[in-house]
């Protein structure tokens, strides 16, 4: 199984609005990955986790929170947003933090978000 | 810090016809270098990358890069383009030691029947 899923595949949230990303891996993957795309841009690193602790921290906005539960599943707090993060978040995981030869990122289809 | 040029925003090409893909890159150690492909509204698939060793990299659905450390290039070619290539595809560079990769700014690629 070299998939990596994520839930919802569409969200629509008001400003006001909390509500949660949800990604998910079987591969056995210690490092897992958000990122951010808005449209016509390349996709942009928000946050790493490697063995479920926080490894990088893009200086993202504390609106956005991630969380790994456990080593398969990793979630996005979304709280307070604004319009200017609708975007396409893409989760991604690999075995390990770090490029190596076998170290590839999976990435997932990605969640549509629309902040109204 | 790690960057990634790709100069061309988008390309057309007739179905048959041979594609070539520019990345430019910069990066102060030994880079470690992907090409990716997107459908809208997709996730990326990784198409090959390139780590060490030999610079022509075999890659899946019948693309190759090659990596020219003199012209910091890794671009990607393809002999001969069929209509299900038309996408974006982005060139990213990874690090050693840590998780981040710096994609570029990604080329749309046409193509015509």
């Amino acid at each position: 199984d070299t998939e990596v899923t994520q839930t919802p595949k569409h969200l629509v949230m008001g400003m006001t609005n909390k509500k949660s990303l949800k990604c998910e891996q079987h591969m056995g993957h210690r490092a897992m990955y958000w990122y951010k795309q808005k449209a016509k841009k390349p996709p942009e690193l928000m946050f790493v986790y490697s063995y479920e602790k926080l490894s990088i921290n893009e200086s993202v906005p504390s609106r956005f929170s991630p969380e790994c539960p456990n080593s398969s599943l990793l979630n996005l707090h979304l709280h307070a947003l604004q319009p200017e993060d609708s975007a396409l978040y893409l989760c991604a995981s690999s075995q390990e933090e770090g490029a190596r030869t076998d170290n590839e990122q999976f990435f997932g289809p990605g969640t549509r978000l629309t902040v109204l | 810090a790690q960057s990634v040029t790709q100069p061309d925003i988008h390309i057309t090409v007739s179905e048959g016809a041979s594609l070539e893909l520019r990345c430019n890159y910069s990066y102060g150690a030994t880079p470690y270098l992907f090409w990716y492909v997107q459908s809208p509204g997709q996730g990326l698939q990784l198409l090959l990358k390139y780590f060490s060793g030999d610079t022509l990299v075999q890659g899946i659905k019948g693309f190759e890069a090659e990596f020219k450390r003199s012209q910091s290039s890794f671009n990607l070619r393809k002999p001969s383009v069929h209509w299900s290539d038309a996408a974006e595809y982005f060139c990213a560079v990874g690090a050693r030691s840590y998780g981040k990769l710096t994609f570029g700014q990604g080329t749309i690629l046409t193509v015509h029947p």
